[in-house]
Formats: C-alpha cells, structure tokens, sequence
C-alpha cells in the first residue's frame, strides 16, 4: 500500500531564515505529487503540482519554490521566511483523479 | 476555473444524531472528492465520487453531476466525527489539480 511522509511535523521559524519541508511517498511509482497551504480559517490553497522529476508547476506567484529531485520526493523551499508563510503545509500524491495526503507541517514563523 | 461551496459553514450535533452536508459547484465535474479533517490536522479520504452513491459505514455520499451538487450524510453522529469536511473538485488547468470548498466544520457532542 502507499504511504506519504511529511517532516518536521512542526517547526518555528524566525523572519528571514530558509525553509526546507520534505515529502516522500512509498509504494507507488511517477505520481503526482502537490504542495497545499491550509492557513487559519479552513481553506486550502494549492501551491505547487509536479508531473514528474523536474517538472514543477506553480499556481500562485510567492516567497515558496518547489522541486522534485526524485520520483517519490517533493521539496517546498523558501530563502527567506516571511510571517505571511506561516501555516499548515500539506503533501498529497495523485493518481488519475483522487489525491491524497499526508500528516502536514504546521510552519510558525516568528 | 471551478468554483465549490459548502453548506453549512458550521454545524453542532448532538451524538446520534444525522446530519447532511452539501457541496455545490460551478461547472460539471468528472470528479469529486470528500475529505475529513480530524483535530489533529490530517485530511483522510472519505469518498471518490464522481457520480451516484456509495456508503461506507455510517457515511455515504451522493453526487447529481448533472445539477452540480454532492451531498454526505452522516448517520448517527459520534464525537469522533469532529472535525472539518471538505469537497473538491477538478480545476479546469488540468494536471489533476483539485479546487477545495471552505469546508463544513462540524462539532459532536456527547
């Protein structure tokens, strides 16, 4: 069965220092791999969405880059945090059209 | 793209008791996914649902693709049935990419 894990599970962060969030997904091969910001108030916001290694797509202009050095790993970046990227950031993997998702790092940025 | 609305925005129960929650959206869609938020931050599938009914347990789900709406009934309510709940269904760009609503928050009491 698949598997997706996301880390640090929680992480605090001062304004202007890099970010680096890992996701890795086992048990299934050439997925789509997605980035999710959930900020308070509920809603999610799609981020980045990768169809393969190396390719990144991105769906709103900001602070965040993505890569995907690996088939099963997808990276979300940042040089330099700002208190905006504060949040709730989640991984989910797709195939054809259900995603699904993993435990999420709660970023505070301070 | 594809716009998605929940209904209610809240919801209090009292345990054993059934609730409907509702799932508007603005063009047909070829997918449609529900989604539960536990507490603790993770967003576990509930159901795959592009058309007709499943159930699965004491929840099912009904989606009329033709007149744009999915519906999720929760029968006999219990505590651990808190959380938030959210639909999503295909952005129009592609790739696969999902468009959540703002999710119904619901709150079981014992």
């Amino acid at each position: 069965s698949q598997t997706i894990h996301q880390w640090p599970a929680t992480l605090v962060q001062p304004v202007g220092s890099p970010l680096s969030l890992e996701c890795t997904v086992e048990g299934t091969s050439n997925p789509n791999l997605y980035w999710y910001r959930q900020a308070a108030g509920r809603g999610l916001q799609l981020l980045f969405y990768s169809v393969g290694i190396g390719q990144i797509s991105s769906e709103v202009p900001q602070n965040l880059s993505a890569s995907r050095p690996q088939d099963r790993q997808f990276i979300l970046s940042s040089k330099k945090l700002l208190l905006s990227d504060s949040g709730f950031y989640l991984c989910a993997w797709g195939r054809g059209n259900e995603q699904y998702f993993g435990p999420g790092t709660r970023l505070t940025v301070t | 793209g594809i716009q998605v609305e929940q209904s209610p925005p809240d919801l209090i129960l009292q345990e054993g008791a059934n609730s409907t929650l509702r799932c508007n959206f603005s063009d047909s869609v070829n997918n449609l996914q529900w989604f539960h938020q536990n507490p603790w931050g993770q967003l576990i599938n509930l159901f795959y649902i592009p058309s007709g009914t499943k159930q699965n347990g004491r929840l099912s789900a009904t989606t009329v693709a033709t007149e744009r709406y999915s519906l999720l009934y929760i029968s006999s309510s219990q505590t651990t049935d808190s959380g938030v709940y959210f639909c999503a269904g295909p952005t129009l760009s592609g790739y696969s990419t999902l468009t959540f609503g703002k999710g119904t928050m619901l709150l079981v009491s014992p």
